[in-house]
């Protein structure tokens, strides 16, 4: 069964700041990882979707590493803006099912 | 492009009725899945759908059940409703199993 943890559970920081946000994963046979945003109340926005045979993926201020072997992705997020405050969530996809960490709350303060 | 719509965006029932949600996938995307959202539990896979076919399907009771129509649109189905059941109930759409989901904005249910 997989087990996604996210680590830290909730982060502040000041804007312009840049924010790193930890995914580990104990199934490594994973067709692809995608990370999400949620603001509260509200639905899920994908934000970047790596596939297993990709290292690394850019979208923007956002870029996501991959290192299936380990379990293990980050998202990193650069210069952060306070409408980067939400929760991101990590989500491997294993047979068409995403198994999702519980998230990281993130605060952006002006 | 419209995104996923799901409908109604919130519902209040009481305990023992039964309740069907609705969703309509991107136009195009043939695979539908089903999570819930508690604060307790975080985010569980319901189900999945491909072509009017049932993929997958998590951990839970018969009561929860689905299906897809040949226009890819799905419906999820409650019986027998617990307070337990209160949750966000979101849906998502890929053109395929393993490519990208992407997600309405939920139906929220309350169980009274």
């Amino acid at each position: 069964k997989q087990e996604v943890t996210q680590i830290p559970a909730a982060l502040s920081v000041p804007e312009g700041e840049n924010l790193v946000l930890n995914c580990s994963f104990t199934d490594s046979a994973i067709y692809n990882l995608q990370w999400f945003r949620q603001d509260p109340g509200k639905g899920l926005t994908s934000l970047l979707l790596i596939q297993s045979s990709q290292r690394e993926q850019t979208s923007g201020r956002l870029n996501a590493s991959l290192d299936k072997s380990s379990g293990r992705s980050t998202l990193y997020i650069a210069a952060s803006q306070p409408g980067d405050s939400a929760t991101y969530l990590c989500a491997p996809d294993s047979w068409g099912k995403l198994q999702f960490g519980a998230g990281t709350q993130v605060v952006v303060t002006p | 492009k419209a995104g996923v719509t799901q409908t109604p965006r919130y519902l209040i029932k009481t305990r023992g009725q039964q309740v069907t949600l609705s969703c309509s996938p991107i136009s195009g995307h043939r695979s539908v899945s089903w999570y819930q959202q508690t604060p307790g539990q975080g985010l569980q896979f319901l189900f999945e759908y491909f072509s009017e076919t049932q993929r997958n399907k998590g951990n839970f009771p018969g009561r929860f059940s689905g299906r897809q129509f040949s226009n890819s649109r799905s419906e999820m189905n409650v019986s027998t409703l617990e307070l337990g059941d209160s949750a966000l109930y979101l849906c998502a759409s890929s053109p395929d199993r393993n490519t990208e989901a992407f997600f309405g904005q939920g139906t929220r249910l309350t169980v009274v």
